[in-house]
């Protein structure tokens, strides 16, 4: 069982270049989110996806966007990339809301995208 | 809005003593709330939650973590410290839809 499977591990980019970070699950887990993970602050979300077809912006959206045509797949891309988006992005995936069964909003994250923009 | 505070962004004990990483949180209800490690080049990994059946909660690799609403915390816990502890820790706390919020971590240094 693989889980949540990210690529590129590492990846430079110049400034002003494109490029896609893949995210795939193999859990049949309905969410699924984009992290971004800075030295010293925590994980902040970039986009978040209910469901295939839906997606909606998390707290720092500017610069990427995403799509979910699968459930299996959650697509990060970045368009014209910038210093300020050198970091490390996480994906993650839950089964289900929160609510009483917290184990459904328990997150299985990948081993995350390590990205520098010179 | 809620809101976690993690109290030491370092913390170092030696392998065998106990471990304490302090997280505190805001809420005007009663939370849901985790705890994650991550390991060097490797992903969160889920700890313990907190379900609000019981206060103290036990989570993997001997660790725990108590909830306590008076001082509204949820400190993590563990009797005593392995060199495989060393990783960053990280509270986490559930306002709402989906809305995960991520304390700023504590690096936990474990020396021999």
């Amino acid at each position: 069982n693989a889980g949540v499977t990210q690529t590129p591990k590492f990846r430079i980019l110049k400034i002003g270049q494109s490029m896609t970070l893949q995210c795939t699950q193999d859990m049949n887990h309905n969410y699924m989110y984009w992290y971004r993970q800075d030295p010293g602050m925590g994980l902040k979300l970039i986009y978040y996806s209910v469901g295939a077809g839906i997606t909606d912006k998390g707290e720092v959206p500017n610069g990427y966007n995403v799509s979910r045509s699968t459930t299996e797949d959650f697509p990060l891309r970045l368009e014209l990339a910038a210093p300020s988006q050198t970091s490390v992005y996480f994906c993650a995936s839950s089964y289900g809301l929160a609510g009483p069964n917290l184990g459904a909003n328990v997150l299985t994250f990948g081993a995350g995208s390590r990205l520098t923009v010179l | 809005a809620q809101s976690v505070t993690q109290l030491d962004s370092h913390v170092s004990v030696s392998e065998g003593t106990p471990v304490l990483l302090r997280c505190n949180y805001s809420s005007s209800y009663s939370p849901s709330l985790f705890w994650y490690v991550q390991h060097p080049n490797k992903g969160l990994q889920l700890l313990l939650k907190y379900t609000s059946a019981a206060t103290l909660v036990k989570g993997i690799n001997g660790f725990e973590a108590e909830f306590k609403k008076s001082e509204t915390s949820f400190h993590l816990t563990k009797p005593s410290a392995h060199m495989s502890d060393a990783a960053e820790y990280f509270c986490v706390g559930l306002t709402g839809f989906q809305k995960l919020v991520f304390g700023t971590g504590t690096r936990l240094l474990v020396s021999p």
